[in-house]
């Protein structure tokens, strides 16, 4: 069964970062793509970008190019993000998400994460 | 980036009635749309996808059609459990984009 549990909730001062996990189980991290999602109540919800964990390619929305940092470690089948600068702009519930299909082929989501909420403020 | 435009934002129904959702995209996106359901406190839970395809376990009321621009996620004998908030979300180019989301209530 896949399954994809990500770190606990974080508390943010301005002008600080933060690495959120997420740790795949029921199937290896290096093939498929994971992707990270940004959900703001008032906002829905925003593609933030995808990490191939095979090689480290990874590909970003214009918008969060200088905001959010993909990474991952196939030793422990986990992927990361970590954001960086963050404003209260960054308050949101954060979710990695696989797609259907393996590889680089257009993808719908069916696995999420539960989420991880991130708080920014002083 | 292509525009996702997603009506009603909000939806009040009574069990047992059928209810429609729809999306319009910015440009064709090739039926490369998904539709997603998502609880208070929940991630989002995959319904649809490719427009019209139902994904494993996902109960056979819940239907996707159409093409080009224009798509729709209908709900037949709305059931308690189904209020909740949808989202479409296409994928058939970077960056992948959400509709704003509707919330479905029970009248």
């Amino acid at each position: 069964e896949v399954q994809l549990q990500q770190s606990g909730p974080e508390l943010r001062r301005p002008g600080s970062s933060v690495k959120l996990s997420c740790k795949a189980s029921g199937y290896s991290i290096t093939d498929y793509l994971m992707h990270w999602v940004k959900h703001r109540p008032e906002h829905g919800l925003e593609w933030i970008g995808w990490i191939d964990p095979e090689d480290g390619e990874t590909k970003y929305a214009q918008k969060f190019q200088s905001k959010a940092t993909l990474t991952a470690d196939t030793s422990s089948n986990t992927a990361y993000m970590q954001l960086s600068s963050l404003t209260s702009e960054d308050t949101a519930t954060y979710f990695c998400a696989r797609g259907q299909l393996p590889g680089y082929n257009p993808n719908w989501f069916a696995y999420w994460g539960q989420g991880t909420l991130v708080t920014v403020s002083s | 980036d292509i525009q996702m435009t997603q009506s009603p934002a909000s939806l009040s129904a009574s069990l047992g009635e059928t209810v429609t959702i729809e999306c319009r995209a910015s440009e064709d996106i090739y039926n490369g749309l998904a539709w997603y359901q998502q609880k208070p406190g929940k991630s989002p839970q995959l319904l649809i996808y490719n427009a019209n395809s139902l994904h494993t376990g996902v109960p056979s009321r819940f239907s996707g059609s159409g093409s080009g621009t224009q798509y729709s996620l209908k709900i037949n004998s709305l059931q308690s459990e189904d209020v909740a908030s949808y989202f479409c979300q296409q994928y058939y180019n970077y960056p992948y984009t959400f509709g704003a989301g509707t919330k479905l209530e029970l009248k």
